[in-house]
């Protein structure tokens, strides 16, 4: 059974940094792109950041740009999410999400529960 | 970057009803060498993760009732709920993944039971 699971919110500060990580099982993780998408309270979802199946492809929101670094360990079947410079509006729940296919440029299939983070002046 | 839109933005439709989402793009999402539109539909309900219903515009992912129906192509795209069950009131949201991210979210509608 395909599984993700979310670890690493909490309450920070404004200018802090959290790392976000996402256990995945029950599939080849090395075959697939990975993605964060977040939900702020009452909103709708934005697509945050993506990375590719090897690590090699990272892409990211302008809003999160500069600030967040996505990262995978294939050998860990994890996945990471580096938030630093954390602002006010970076409050939400964050999901980690799995590619569809195994080729950059998909839907997600499996989603996890989702972390809430929240960012406090 | 690429916007989506969605309307309407909440409707309320009766049990055993039709219920029609539409989607644009304001660029075309269809990718000539494999004539495929990269757009799909989620169905997210109160507290829990979206859930995908629709991929490749109109292909229905794996164990989603035959109710559920994606249409268009290009720019413009419709969720189709043929049928509407009580276990369908959820926000839906089409999403584009197509070319260069960021892969777009439209702003979602909410269906509830007239």
């Amino acid at each position: 059974e395909v599984q993700v699971l979310e670890s690493g919110g909490g309450l920070v500060q404004v200018g802090g940094s959290l790392r976000l990580s996402c256990a995945a099982s029950g599939f080849t993780f090395s075959s697939y792109g990975m993605s964060w998408v977040r939900q702020a309270p009452g909103k709708g979802l934005e697509w945050v950041s993506g990375i590719n199946n090897s690590g090699g492809t990272t892409r990211y929101a302008d809003s999160v740009k500069g600030r967040f670094t996505i990262s995978r360990d294939n050998s860990k079947n994890t996945l990471y999410l580096q938030m630093n410079s954390l602002r006010a509006e970076d409050t939400a729940v964050y999901y980690c999400a799995k590619d569809l296919l195994t080729t950059w440029g998909s839907a997600t299939d499996y989603w996890g529960q989702g972390t809430l983070v929240t960012v406090s002046s | 970057d690429i916007v989506m839109t969605q309307s309407p933005d909440s409707l309320a439709v009766s049990l055993g009803e039709r219920a029609t989402i539409n989607c644009k793009s304001s660029q075309s999402l269809l990718y000539s060498s494999n004539n495929k539109n990269y757009l799909a539909w989620y169905q997210q309900k109160p507290g829990q993760p979206p859930k995908l219903l629709i991929y490749w515009a109109s292909t229905r992912e794996s164990g989603v009732p035959d109710r559920f129906s994606g249409s268009g192509s290009g720019t413009d795209f419709t969720l189709t709920i043929s049928s509407l069950q009580a276990e369908d009131v959820a926000v839906y949201y089409c999403q584009r993944y197509y070319g260069m991210p960021p892969f777009t979210f439209g702003p979602g509608t909410k269906v509830d039971i007239k």
